[in-house]
C-alpha cells in the first residue's frame, strides 16, 4: 500500500539554524500539505501546495518558512532561522482530487 | 471559513461498551467530513469520510460515523470499544470550494479494561 514517508524522524537543531524537512508524497497525488502539532495537541495547518505553487498558507507560515518540490517526488519544508517555538511534530500529507489526506509519520523538530 | 469543534477533550469508556466521540462543524458549502486517529508517537491515520450519500458511514476498525446535516454534526461511534482503541481522535472538514482541511482540537479516548 502506498504511503507518505518523511525524513528525518527526529531533527535537533540550534536556535537560528536552518532546517529542511523532507517528504515523499504518494506518487499519483496532486495536493501536498504541511501541518504541525505541538505536544500532541491540535493539528495546525501550515501550507498547501498544488501545481508547483502554494495554494494556501496559514498565519503560522511566515517569511521564515518555505516549501519546494524540487524534483517531482520530494516535497520539502524549510525553516530559515529556527526559533524555540518551532519545536513541534511536523507532518506532511498528500491527497488526490476530492479524497482524504494521507499523512506521513512526522518529523519531530527540537530547537535548542 | 470552515471550523470544527470537538466539545470533549477526553472520553472515558469501559471496554465492551459503545463509544461516541462528538464533532460539529461549520462550512459555507457542502461539507466533506473526515475522522482520523493518532496513536502515541505516530502520524494521523484515516478512519472514514463522508462526501455524499448515506448519512451513516462505515470505516476502519469497526468505526462508523453519522452525518447529521440539521445538527451539523458528524459523531464517531463504535458499538463495542476495545482497549486498543485508546488514542487521540481528530475530526476534520473541508468544503467543496477547496482542498484544505481544518482539524478539530482532538478528543482523547481512553478505553478502560
Amino acid at each position: 500500500e502506498p504511503e507518505v514517508t518523511q525524513t528525518p524522524s527526529h531533527q535537533v537543531t540550534q536556535m537560528g539554524q536552518e532546517v529542511i524537512l523532507r517528504c515523499v508524497p504518494i506518487s499519483n497525488h496532486l495536493y501536498f500539505y504541511w501541518y504541525r502539532q505541538i505536544l500532541g495537541q491540535k493539528v495546525e495547518f501550515l501550507v498547501s501546495f498544488y501545481n508547483n505553487e502554494i495554494s494556501e498558507k496559514s498565519e503560522i507560515f511566515d517569511d521564515q518558512f518555505s516549501v519546494e518540490r524540487p524534483d517531482g517526488s520530494n516535497f520539502t519544508l524549510k525553516i530559515r532561522s529556527t526559533k524555540l517555538e518551532d519545536s513541534a511534530m511536523y507532518f506532511c500529507a498528500s491527497s488526490g482530487l476530492a479524497s482524504e489526506q494521507f499523512f506521513g509519520p512526522g518529523t519531530r523538530l527540537t530547537v535548542l | 471559513a470552515q471550523s470544527v469543534a470537538q466539545p470533549e477533550d477526553q472520553v472515558n469508556v469501559a471496554e465492551g461498551n459503545p463509544l461516541t466521540v462528538k464533532c460539529t462543524y461549520s462550512v459555507s458549502g457542502n461539507p466533506y467530513l473526515f475522522w482520523y486517529v493518532q496513536y502515541p508517537n505516530r502520524g494521523l491515520q484515516f478512519l472514514l469520510k463522508y462526501i455524499t450519500g448515506d448519512n451513516l458511514v462505515k470505516g476502519s476498525y469497526g468505526f462508523e460515523a453519522e452525518f447529521n446535516k440539521s445538527q451539523t454534526s458528524f459523531h464517531l461511534k463504535k458499538p463495542s470499544a476495545l482497549v486498543s482503541d485508546s488514542a487521540l481522535y481528530f475530526c476534520a472538514v473541508r468544503d467543496d470550494y477547496g482542498q484544505n482541511f481544518v482539524f478539530g482540537p482532538g478528543t482523547r479516548l481512553s478505553v478502560l479494561p
